[in-house]
């Protein structure tokens, strides 16, 4: 079965700090990878995806991730956080192979915190 | 542009009574729509998806319902809520498999 692991539930760092937040997957043939971040009481807003082609995405407001095929990741990277970028981040993955339902699978959610 | 619309964006309502949560998408058409629930503010279950009007398709069992009377309306229903139904709902829409869904704000319902 399709499944999406976050193996942290939150994420301390630093303001200018590089951060990584954990992601690894497990579906049949390629997947399509997403990261959504969320604010309090808010929906989901989507960062970036990954489909196919280079396996270093980037997307909004600096953040960027690197699908790694052998070892089932898409950890979420930014190389300076800001207090502005704690939240809620979810990876969700898309298994090509449920036809035109397009339906997601998410992970728990990682909390990521940047202190001043 | 696109843009999706739900609301209330907040609801209490008491046990026994029904629920009727709408959703609409605009600027895109044909969409698929899907009603997502989060718990606890963490993980999202999803709850029901649409791939178009009048098909609904469950991927849980629950208390609740869904309906596409329309290409861009997606209604999620109760008759009689639970108080297991609190949560935060959210509807999303995406175009296909390859592309990101994008979100509506959610509606917090609590049940007392």
């Amino acid at each position: 079965a399709q499944s999406v692991a976050q193996p942290e539930d939150q994420v301390n760092v630093a303001e200018g700090n590089p951060l990584t937040v954990k992601c690894t997957y497990s579906v049949s043939g390629n997947p399509y990878l997403f990261w959504y971040v969320q604010y309090p009481n808010r929906g989901l807003q989507f960062l970036l995806k990954y489909i196919t082609g280079d396996n270093l995405v980037k997307g909004s407001y600096g953040f960027e991730a690197e699908f790694n095929k052998s070892q089932t990741s898409f950890h979420l990277k930014k190389p300076s956080a800001l207090v502005s970028d704690s939240a809620l981040y979810f990876c969700a993955v898309r298994d090509p192979f449920t036809g035109n339902t397009g339906k997601l699978i998410f992970g728990q959610g990682t909390t990521l915190q940047v202190k001043p | 542009s696109q843009t999706i619309h739900q609301w209330p964006a907040t609801l209490v309502q008491p046990v026994g009574s029904p629920l009727s949560l709408e959703c609409t998408v605009e600027g895109t058409s044909n969409p698929n729509l899907y009603w997502y629930r989060q718990a606890a503010g963490r993980g999202l279950q999803l709850l029901f998806y649409s791939v178009g009007i009048g098909q609904i398709s469950s991927e849980v069992p629950q208390n609740l319902s869904a309906s596409r009377p329309q290409d861009r309306q997606f209604i999620l229903s109760s008759k009689k809520l639970l108080l297991s139904d609190s949560g935060f709902y959210l509807c999303a829409w995406s175009v296909t498999q390859n592309t990101e869904a994008f979100f509506g704000q959610g509606t917090r319902l609590t049940v007392v």
